[in-house]
């Protein structure tokens, strides 16, 4: 089955400076990757996703890239700011079918 | 439009006792997902269901773990009984409809509700 690891567990930067999360996953029929971000006290919440038919896709300050042939992707976030400070999860799954499988998460932390 | 909505936010128990949370999902939302969330991981989930029917429970211990959607809207989950590694936050989580990929998929998570055994 599908497996999702994700580097680094824990990510800390000074505020305005960027942030690069990563995830591996090992299915390559997996084709909708997801990134979620949960704040303390709260549960995940959506941020930005990418289909494996693009490479690169921007939201304001956030980006997601995927290589498929390496099977990774990865979340890099610009000019960060305190609120950006929460725990990020990556996801992958097969578009249409039900099942997300989770990465275990990195707690970024913004330094003022 | 309001979320997610989960009760209890917090629960002790001692272990063996049990335990009900209830998540009354986003309205018209057919698809609903319980997770359970051990600290420093992923969520893991534990059922899904769609509208009152179980699309899928094979993460389930369904030897002490049961959850129920009546009438298709709010979901209960139960442990019985419980046990110390039963210590996480329960998400519950709802999509307009079922699959993933799209932006009707999308889910939404409560606040869930973190249970403490001890």
């Amino acid at each position: 089955g599908e497996n999702v690891e994700q580097h680094p567990s824990t990510l800390s930067v000074q505020e305005g400076d960027s942030a690069v999360i990563k995830c591996t996953y090992s299915d390559s029929a997996s084709n909708y990757f997801p990134w979620y971000k949960q704040e303390l006290g709260k549960g995940p919440q959506l941020i930005i996703d990418i289909r494996s038919n693009v490479g690169e896709k921007k939201d304001q300050r956030i980006a997601v890239t995927l290589n498929k042939t390496a099977k990774h992707f990865s979340l890099h976030i610009t000019e960060t700011q305190p609120e950006d400070s929460a725990v990020y999860f990556c996801a992958a799954a097969i578009e249409g079918n039900y099942q997300l499988i989770w990465g275990a998460g990195t707690k970024l932390i913004i330094k003022p | 439009e309001a979320g997610v909505a989960q009760s209890p936010r917090y629960k002790i128990i001692e272990k063996r006792q049990s335990v009900a949370f209830w998540c009354n999902p986003i309205s018209g939302h057919a698809t609903l997902y319980w997770y359970q969330q051990i600290l420093g991981q992923g969520p893991k989930l534990l059922i899904q269901f769609q509208n009152n029917g179980v699309v899928d429970d094979s993460q389930l211990p369904k030897d002490r773990f049961s959850a129920e959607r009546l009438k298709g809207v709010d979901s209960t989950l139960k442990i019985q009984p419980a046990k110390l590694e039963d210590s996480a936050v329960y998400l519950c989580a709802s999509s307009l409809v079922f699959g993933t990929g799209g932006a009707k998929n999308i889910q939404y998570f409560g606040a869930g509700t973190r249970l403490s055994v001890l």
